[in-house]
């Protein structure tokens, strides 16, 4: 089993400047996650999808940041503009379709470097 | 979700027993307990779950006292491997906060020769 992929790994960009993460969750998953994590913190969830809808935005700021995942398998986050403070690691996850008690598989994340 | 509690950093011998301890004091009785560890550059890695009863599986044990206001990670024989940060989350197994993971600070464990 390949896992959850994400790419790219790590990513230097200017503040104002636009970025784009990608996410292959493990095949069969229905449930997708975006978690953010600053350093030396806990990840925090940013958005949740249950196939192609995302049923829970509530932590995403929406004035920069947006999501999709198009036929819910792979799914892109947008940051347009990035700010210093968007400096983090953004970690994919993915689970078999909620109500399910197993656990979530993460990806490796992309460290995003704002300068 | 339920807040939990960990000491910041714990240290343990290889080969010798961790023992990762956790307090939950509000949990409700439809959260489980669920342990996630980060080794450094990588992704949370989940390890085990359990509502009320002990579990055990091929990575370590948990233990979850009689009332459920605690828990303990057991990694029977550490190895330098194990070192990374445990999460100890509690979370809901259905509704519409379910899927959502709160992580806390966590345990720095390191392990040492």
């Amino acid at each position: 089993e390949a896992g959850v992929v994400q790419s790219p790994r790590y990513k230097i960009i200017e503040k104002k400047q636009p970025v784009a993460f990608w996410c292959n969750p493990i095949s069969g998953h229905n449930t997708l996650y975006w978690y953010r994590q600053n350093l030396g913190q806990g990840p925090e969830l940013l958005i949740r999808y249950e196939n192609e809808e995302a049923v829970d935005d509530s932590q995403l700021p929406k004035d920069r940041f947006s999501a999709e995942r198009l036929k819910g398998v792979d799914s892109t986050l947008k940051i347009q503009p990035a700010e210093l403070g968007d400096s983090a690691v953004y970690l994919c996850a993915s689970s078999p379709r909620t109500g399910k008690k197993d656990g979530y598989t993460f990806g490796s994340g992309t460290r995003l470097t704002v300068v | 979700d339920a807040k939990t509690t960990q000491p910041t950093s714990m240290d343990c011998a290889e080969g010798r027993a961790a023992n990762l301890p956790c307090n939950h004091s509000t949990i409700s009785g439809n959260e489980y307990v669920y342990w996630y560890r980060q080794i450094h550059s990588q992704g949370p890695q989940y390890i085990i779950h359990g509502l009320k009863n002990n579990e055990t599986n091929e990575m370590a044990s948990l233990i979850i006292t009689e009332d459920r206001k605690s828990s303990t990670l057991i990694l029977p024989h550490a190895t330098l491997r194990d070192t990374a940060v445990y999460y100890c989350i509690v979370r809901v197994a259905g509704g519409t906060s379910y899927g959502k993971l709160t992580f806390g600070q966590g345990t720095i464990l390191t392990v040492h020769p």
